[in-house]
C-alpha cells in the first residue's frame, strides 16, 4: 500500500505571497490532519479533515486554511506569507472515524519565507 | 501549544546502550504515542499506549505510563546507529477527537559506533 505522499517537497516563496500544499492520503484512509513544525514551536497541529469537513482546528490565524476533496485527498493554503511560516509542514492521515489512533506521516514539504 | 516535555532534550549514546526517554504532559489522555523523526522528515509510528495499559512492549522498545503522574518513558534496548533520530511523544485527549495529537518537545538521539 502507497503511504502519504505530500506535493510539493519544497518550496521558496517571498512574503506577502499565497501557496497551496497537497496531501494524498494512504488508500482508504478518510482523515486527514495537518501538522506545522519549526524549531521554535515544535510540532503543532494546524487542522483535520474527514469526508470533506474540517472537524477539528488548531490556534492557527486565519490566513492557514485547507479542505478535503471526495477522495480524501487534501490541500492546505496559506496566504499572506509571512517569514515566520517557514516550516516544515507534516500531513498524517488514519483510517477511520472515531478509534484509529495511530497517525500516518508523508515526508512533509518543507515551506521557506524570504 | 504544545503539551508535552520530553526530557533529556538530546542524549548521546554507544551502540549497544540502552536510551530512556522520559515524557511529560498536562491534561487527561485517552492514549500516548511515541513518533521516531528522521533528520528533518515524516515522523513514523512507533507504540501507543492506552490510559488503561500500564506498560507495553514492541521488539526492542518499552513504554510505561503513570497517569497519576501524567508521564511516560520510552526504553530502546540495545540501540543501534540506525536507531539515530528525533523521539517525540504525543497525546490524545481524553475528550475531543482522535485525531488531534498535541506533541512533546522531542528528544535528539545520537547512537554512536
Amino acid at each position: 500500500k502507497a503511504g502519504v505522499t505530500q506535493t510539493p517537497r519544497y518550496l521558496i516563496k517571498t512574503r506577502g505571497q499565497q501557496v497551496t500544499l497537497s496531501c494524498s492520503p494512504i488508500s482508504g484512509h478518510r482523515s486527514v490532519s495537518w501538522y506545522q513544525q519549526t524549531p521554535g514551536q515544535g510540532l503543532q497541529f494546524l487542522f483535520e479533515y474527514f469526508s470533506e469537513t474540517q472537524r477539528n482546528k488548531g490556534n492557527f490565524p486565519g490566513r492557514f486554511s485547507g479542505r478535503q476533496f471526495s477522495n480524501s485527498r487534501s490541500e492546505m493554503n496559506v496566504s499572506t506569507l509571512e517569514l515566520g511560516d517557514s516550516a516544515l509542514y507534516l500531513c498524517a492521515s488514519s483510517s477511520s472515524a472515531a478509534w484509529s489512533y495511530e497517525q500516518y506521516f508523508g515526508p512533509g514539504t518543507r515551506l521557506t519565507v524570504t | 501549544s504544545q503539551q508535552g516535555e520530553e526530557d533529556p532534550q538530546a542524549l548521546s549514546i554507544q551502540e549497544g546502550e540502552n536510551a530512556t526517554m522520559n515524557c511529560s504532559y498536562k491534561t487527561s489522555i485517552n492514549n500516548l504515542q511515541w513518533y521516531r523523526q528522521n533528520s528533518g522528515r515524516g515522523l513514523v509510528h512507533l507504540i501507543l499506549i492506552r490510559s488503561n495499559e500500564r506498560e507495553k512492549h514492541s521488539g526492542r522498545l518499552r513504554v510505561t505510563l503513570d497517569t497519576s503522574k501524567k508521564s511516560s518513558s520510552l526504553l530502546i534496548t540495545a540501540s543501534r546507529a540506525a536507531d539515530t533520530a528525533s523521539y517525540f511523544c504525543a497525546t490524545v485527549a481524553a475528550t475531543g477527537t482522535a485525531s488531534k495529537l498535541t506533541f512533546g518537545t522531542g528528544t535528539r538521539l545520537q547512537v554512536t559506533l
